[in-house]
């Protein structure tokens, strides 16, 4: 089947340490994208990358970081400079033509 | 820059009411538009979408037209039911190049009783 897969579906983050997301995609699409959604405000776009090794913040990198070092992977690090971690993060791919498709989501939360 | 606004919600409705959930954007260039929606504790799947004036999106019994005049992309539904319960988020998306980003509503949350 193809898809989108994020793991864990939950994630806990202790104070000061950082933890990475994971996203896969075997759509052989190009695009790669991370959101952060929180309740009453939508989706955010946090980076996007449109080709491997390549890649660009959105409109709330900080504290945030991504590699992009297989077509097939986008992993997301929340990094202890985002102060305010607790949110639900969307992983999405495109091939390019303006549609996105959505992986299942992780929630992370701080303990 | 672009914008997406949807109505306030949430909305809560009887199975087999109409459903209309607006939709209007602020865009610089020609957008495609979509709507898309969220079960709970999931991922956002596409409902549908139209690239270009007039156009009209349809998907499961609900549509959306594309209307340039008014800059709006209504979702409706004649008869809705239990299982369509859930998020709904409208985006727009316009290309620049190479690179292709969604702008999203704050989305509406659409709950039915049975």
């Amino acid at each position: 089947d193809g898809g989108i897969t994020q793991s864990p579906k939950y994630l806990f983050r202790k104070e000061g340490q950082n933890v990475t997301l994971s996203c896969e995609q075997n759509l052989n699409h190009d695009a790669m994208y991370w959101y952060r959604q929180d309740p009453g405000q939508g989706l955010r776009l946090i980076y996007y990358s449109q080709i491997v090794n390549d890649f660009q913040k959105g409109d709330i990198a900080e504290g945030y970081s991504v590699s992009r070092e297989k077509k097939e992977s986008f992993p997301l690090t929340v990094t202890s400079a985002q102060k305010n971690p607790t949110a639900f993060y969307l992983c999405a791919s495109s091939p390019g033509l303006e549609t996105q498709y959505f992986g299942p989501g992780t929630r992370l939360l701080v303990l | 820059g672009n914008s997406v606004t949807q109505m306030e919600g949430p909305v809560t409705l009887s199975e087999e009411a109409f459903l209309t959930i607006n939709c209007t954007y602020t865009a610089t260039g020609y957008p495609s538009l979509f709507w898309y929606v969220q079960y709970p504790g999931e991922g956002l799947q596409l409902l549908l979408k139209a690239t270009k004036a007039d156009d009209k999106g349809s998907n499961k019994g609900f549509e959306a037209t594309y209307r340039k005049e008014t800059t709006s992309f209504h979702l409706e539904k004649g008869s809705v039911q239990v299982s369509d319960s859930a998020v709904y988020f409208c985006a727009l998306s316009e290309s620049t190049g190479a690179n292709s980003k969604l702008t999203f509503g704050k989305g509406i949350t659409l709950s039915v009783r049975p």
